[in-house]
């Protein structure tokens, strides 16, 4: 089975700050992507930073970063320098590509909250 | 910049009826999905479509369930007889470049509530 798991449900980060939000997972399949979707209140998913699995290298898309441990199944989500914005329910999910398998496998989320 | 937009917003039925949900996916877009979010679980998937057929579908999806692309242009998930489990946030995604494409764009959401 497939399993995605967010340990965090809520955190808060002072603006300006930086935070780390967690992720494990668990698959058998050895082509995989990980991502992480921010939702923000009332609005639609958005992507955030993916990271193939085949790749030593950890994903950074400007203030975002992740440090993807492949052989611990750790794929964790640092934000730098929080900003107010970043306000937001955070996703953790699982994508198996080959085959005809092409749908995301979810965490629970973690619900960030950044302060002024 | 191109957005997968979902009606209505807000659904509430009474059990036993049945509802339609409805997904415009981003035009050039030929890769569909339903996911659905009880509230304080995780966002589950629920079936994906291309080609006018379905591609795959979870356990969740049983025969209660039916997906359409009506007109080339919406997407649209049915639930023949709601229950009140079914009550939840159904999301619509798509995305481009078949099911290996790595981002998936997702609409806003319906928030559906059986009474």
């Amino acid at each position: 089975a497939q399993t995605v798991t967010q340990s965090q449900p809520e955190m808060s980060v002072q603006e300006a700050e930086t935070v780390t939000l967690s992720c494990t997972y668990d698959t058998s399949e050895n082509n995989y992507y990980l991502f992480w979707y921010k939702q923000p209140p009332s609005r639609q998913m958005i992507l955030v930073i993916r990271q193939e699995a085949y790749k030593q290298q950890n994903a950074t898309e400007n203030r975002f970063s992740v440090n993807f441990q492949k052989a611990a199944k750790s794929f964790s989500l640092k934000i730098s320098d929080s900003q107010l914005g970043d306000t937001a329910m955070y996703f953790c999910a699982l994508l198996n590509y080959g085959g005809s398998q092409g749908n995301l496998i979810f965490g629970k989320g973690t619900k960030l909250s950044v302060k002024p | 910049e191109p957005e997968v937009t979902q009606t209505p917003s807000h659904q509430v039925t009474q059990m036993g009826q049945e509802v339609i949900l409805r997904c415009v996916p981003i035009s050039n877009h030929l890769y569909f999905y339903w996911y659905r979010q009880i509230l304080g679980q995780k966002v589950e998937f629920l079936v994906s479509f291309y080609n006018n057929e379905i591609s795959e579908k979870s356990e969740i999806f049983d025969d209660q369930f039916s997906v359409e692309r009506p007109d080339g242009s919406n997407f649209t998930l049915k639930i023949r007889s709601t229950k009140l489990e079914d009550s939840a946030m159904y999301f619509c995604a798509s995305t481009t470049t078949g099911f290996s494409s790595y981002e998936q764009y997702f609409g806003p959401g319906t928030r559906l509530t059986v009474t």
